[in-house]
């Protein structure tokens, strides 16, 4: 199964804004809604933005989602230490009868 | 609020069959799709399959064949059966949750370290 495509890398310092993509095809991204997923070092994956631009409670708003045609973004602001992590798109494909995940994207705050 | 709690760390020969489960709470039984997820060491995120609440099941296409997924309902758990185990099979399996039909997995339990090792 083809996965979503993510810049494997992403960094900024301490207070930027850092924003990567996660792109894809009419039959995933182009037709259904995007979560994203965070997951810390040696932790499981935690929701973080569902409905392509959705924070579940508790999640500061300093992140966010967006959507355009077949590609999603997932921005963060204000970056902090704690956000180091691997970030994960997702969507269901409809051709594939299932869903697809992001080949992720690491975070690192220098 | 811990609501998908999986059995611990497996070891098995490459040719053998693993069953991972995972305690859901009541509501999240009844109410949720379950869903299997795999991550090989230092690698990205990897979809198994699904089981809705009348048991029905989907599977990915690379895990057609090999995978079956069931539910007890006598003890609100949820089993993933990987056969014919390969050393690419060496993963952690996540169990996760999805309200039905929302498109998203909004709470993770904390995953299955299944080696497949000679």
């Amino acid at each position: 199964q083809s996965a979503l495509t993510q810049p494997p890398s992403a960094s900024g310092t301490p207070g930027q804004r850092v924003t990567f993509s996660c792109s894809g095809s009419n039959s995933n991204i182009g037709s259904n809604p995007v979560s994203w997923y965070q997951q810390l070092p040696g932790a499981a994956p935690k929701l973080l933005i569902f409905g392509n631009n959705q924070r579940p409670s508790g999640v500061p708003d300093r992140f966010s989602g967006s959507k355009s045609d077949t590609s999603a973004s997932l921005a963060i602001s204000g970056l902090q230490s704690e956000d180091e992590a691997d970030y994960y798109c997702a969507a269901w494909d409809g051709s594939l009868s299932s869903y697809v995940f992001g080949t992720g994207t690491k975070v690192t705050v220098l | 609020q811990v609501h998908l709690v999986q059995s611990g760390v497996e070891v098995k020969k490459p040719g053998a069959s693993v069953k991972v489960s995972c305690k859901a709470s009541e509501n999240t039984f009844s109410n949720y799709y379950i869903h299997w997820v795999r991550q090989a060491p230092g690698q990205g995120l990897e979809y198994v399959g699904i089981i809705n609440p009348a048991g029905g099941t989907n599977y990915a296409q690379n895990f057609q064949g090999r995978v079956t997924m069931t539910r007890d309902t006598s003890t609100s758990t949820v089993f993933m059966e990987l056969s014919s185990l390969r050393s690419d099979d060496t993963a952690v399996y996540y169990c996760t949750r999805e309200m039905t039909p929302t498109q998203y997995f909004d709470s993770w339990s904390q995953g299955t370290l299944v080696t497949v090792s000679s």
